[in-house]
């Protein structure tokens, strides 16, 4: 079956450091991954994805994220945190059985707190 | 652009009772989505649309769960009727026929009582 799996509830860093929130996957073929933000009371935001390229894939703000196909991961990094970047983190891997279209299977997210 | 609209925000009935939401997702994005989303984990698929046409409802409890999108732009999802189980953040998606991520509303947070 095809799954995300994000190993950490939380992650705590203080602000300026750099960060890193897991996530791992298993899913036939070659995955499309995605990275979503989601604020408190608010959406999911688009951060950024990983179709094909270059490993290291720069979204938004400041955010970016390294392909491991040997490892099957795909975590978030940040070279330095603000306070501002603490809320939800979602991986997610596009079902490759949906026929094209972005049936998206997520992990169960990462609560990212950045401390002053 | 207008992003994902979705209403209402916050919904809070009592159990048996009817509920609706509604989507009006990004204009000329073809595909729609209601996602659900329970406290703690990440969202799960109900039902897909391409157009007017729902081609992926497989997780939709078909039981108590309705959804339309009539003339292929908003759209309605329907639970009738709500059990305690139900309370979540009901989330609605859309993606352009060529566009490999999704926009998201802010979703609406349902409590069942």
């Amino acid at each position: 079956a095809q799954s995300v799996a994000q190993p950490e509830d939380q992650v705590n860093v203080a602000e300026g450091n750099p960060l890193t929130v897991k996530c791992t996957y298993s899913v036939s073929g070659n995955p499309y991954l995605f990275w979503y933000v989601q604020y408190p009371n608010r959406g999911l935001q688009f951060l950024l994805k990983y179709i094909t390229g270059d490993n290291l894939v720069k979204g938004s703000y400041g955010f970016e994220a390294e392909f491991n196909k040997s490892q099957t991961s795909f975590h978030l990094k940040k070279p330095s945190a603000l306070v501002s970047d603490s809320a939800l983190y979602f991986c997610a891997v596009r079902d490759p059985f949906s026929g094209g279209y972005n049936k998206l299977i997520f992990g169960a997210g990462t609560r990212l707190a950045v401390h002053p | 652009e207008a992003g994902v609209v979705q209403s209402p925000r916050y919904k809070i009935i009592e159990k048996k009772q009817p509920v609706a939401f509604w989507c009006n997702p990004i204009s000329g994005h073809n595909t729609l989505y209601w996602y659900r989303q329970n406290l703690g984990q990440g969202p799960e698929l109900l039902i897909r649309y391409e157009n007017e046409e729902a081609v992926d409802d497989s997780q939709l409890p078909k039981d108590r769960f309705s959804a339309e999108r009539l003339k292929g732009v908003d759209s309605t999802l329907k639970i009738q009727p709500a059990e305690l189980g139900d309370s979540a953040v009901y989330l609605c998606a859309s993606t352009s026929r060529d566009g490999t991520e999704a926009f998201f509303g802010q979703g609406t947070r349902l409590t069942v009582v």
